[in-house]
């Protein structure tokens, strides 16, 4: 079955820099972008952006550029999520998530189960 | 004005239905959107529920009970989760989302109580 199982959760100081990691498996990794998402403590969602798995070409949304980057390591099928210069306003739970892309319509189907970075002095 | 709308909370009695809307924000046609619903627990990660654009286009999640359908009310510029038979285990929070302005984009979501 489609599994995405991230790291643990991390407490952070102010412009310190952190890594989240993806792992998945289930499911062939390179034939499905990966997402990211965030939730701010009882905030709604926040899309990120999502990370070509072929190519390792990243797309960020708005308000995600400069700071937040998005990688692969396509021999461990994990996808990574790197935010240097941490904000306390960068507090969340991270969400990595599989588009699944069929019939012409994207579906973020299967999510990983969370990783909460906490951003405090 | 928020993309996509939806009430705060909402509540219903166990074995009754609960319709759930999202209202998408003037100018922007629900009838041109897919909708996609996610359910939501505490401490866990959203759950795909369905997802639907007219009633020849749409998908349930896997393992999604039929009793989960989605609709839209067009003159509400609304999508619509309709959950009948609720159950106690029902209880969470309700997300739509649509892909929209080369994004995905989120409600702020409904907290449905069973009661």
């Amino acid at each position: 079955q489609v599994q995405l199982v991230q790291s643990g959760s991390e407490l952070k100081k102010p412009g310190a820099s952190v890594k989240v990691s993806c792992k998945a498996s289930g499911y062939s990794f390179t034939g499905y972008a990966m997402n990211w998402l965030r939730q701010a403590p009882g905030q709604g969602f926040e899309w990120m952006g999502w990370i070509n798995p072929n190519t390792g070409n990243p797309t960020y949304a708005q308000g995600f550029t400069g700071r937040f980057v998005f990688s692969l390591d396509t021999s461990v099928t994990t996808a990574y999520l790197q935010i240097s210069s941490l904000q306390a306003e960068d507090t969340a739970v991270y969400y990595c998530a599989r588009d699944n892309f069929a019939g012409g319509t994207s579906t973020l189907d299967h999510w990983g189960q969370g990783t909460l970075v906490t951003v405090s002095s | 004005q928020a993309v996509l709308t939806q009430p705060a909370s909402l509540s219903a009695s166990p074995g009754a239905s609960a319709s759930l809307t999202c209202t998408l924000r003037s100018g922007i046609n629900v009838g041109t959107y897919m909708i996609y619903w996610y359910q939501q627990k505490p401490g866990s990660p959203p759950q795909y529920l369905l997802r639907y654009k007219a009633d020849s286009d749409k998908q349930q999640g896997s393992g999604v009970p039929s009793r989960f359908s989605g609709s839209k009310d067009a003159s509400a510029n609304a999508g619509i989760l309709l959950i009948s038979g609720l159950q106690s285990e029902d209880e969470a929070d309700y997300y739509c989302m649509i892909w929209h302005s080369r994004s995905w984009v989120f409600g702020g979501g409904t907290k449905l109580t069973v009661l």
